[in-house]
């Protein structure tokens, strides 16, 4: 089966830089997806890696090792409005054409 | 505005009693998804879609149904047969089964069941 490991709590202070790391286990590895859910509000798509390397968005960037079934997201110059959970999610041959969802890790930014 | 509908935003029933939670999407999207999510826990998957008229089941599919017979609807019925259905569904969808990667989340249906 899949199984996703991510930490289930992050805390840093506004300016710093955090990073959420994922570890996964898969069948039929295609991507690794990363997600932002603000309390009680819809998930929102913010990068993709399907191959080994960093992508840069802005403040954000994501990471993927298919060796080591290993990614993380980096948030950097962190505001207050970045506190929310953080989802990684895979997308594999086992699951079809639909994604599964990491627990999540809540990143709390303090002033 | 493309983008997808969810409603209502919170639903009270009681037990025993099948609820259909609706989803629209004006984005000319072919794959939709339902998720139900629990608190402090990730996203489940229930039911997806990839085409009209077409559906497979997702880690926690008993006690639910689906319809696929729009390409911009896919509601989801929770039936009595789901023994914990109070959560926050929430559905998603995304271009193509090739873009399942980058999906759109409406608002959540917040279901509570007593």
């Amino acid at each position: 089966g899949q199984s996703l490991e991510q930490p289930s709590e992050v805390t840093a202070v506004e300016g710093a830089i955090v990073q959420i790391n994922c570890t996964y286990q898969t069948s039929g590895f295609y991507g690794l997806s990363w997600y932002q859910q603000h309390d009680g509000g819809a998930p929102t798509f913010l990068s993709y890696n399907a191959l080994d390397g960093l992508e840069e968005t802005g403040r954000f960037s994501s990471f993927l090792s298919r060796s080591d079934s290993y990614g993380y997201l980096l948030l950097q110059e962190l505001q207050m409005k970045d506190s929310a959970s953080y989802f990684c999610a895979v997308r594999d041959s086992q699951a079809g054409t639909a994604l599964i969802f990491g627990k999540g890790t809540t990143l709390s930014v303090s002033s | 505005d493309g983008g997808i509908t969810q409603s209502p935003k919170y639903l009270f029933r009681k037990e025993g009693q099948n609820v259909t939670l609706s989803c629209e999407q004006n984005l000319n999207h072919d794959a939709m998804y339902w998720y139900r999510q629990d608190p402090g826990q990730g996203l489940r998957l229930i039911y997806y879609s990839q085409i009209v008229n077409d559906f497979q089941k997702g880690d926690i599919a008993e006690g639910y149904s689906v319809s696929r017979e729009k390409k911009e609807s896919f509601p989801l019925t929770v039936t009595s047969a789901q023994k914990n259905p109070t959560a926050f569904y929430l559905c998603a969808s995304s271009i193509a089964r090739d873009s399942a990667y980058e999906q759109y989340f409406g608002p959540g249906t917040r279901l509570t069941v007593t």
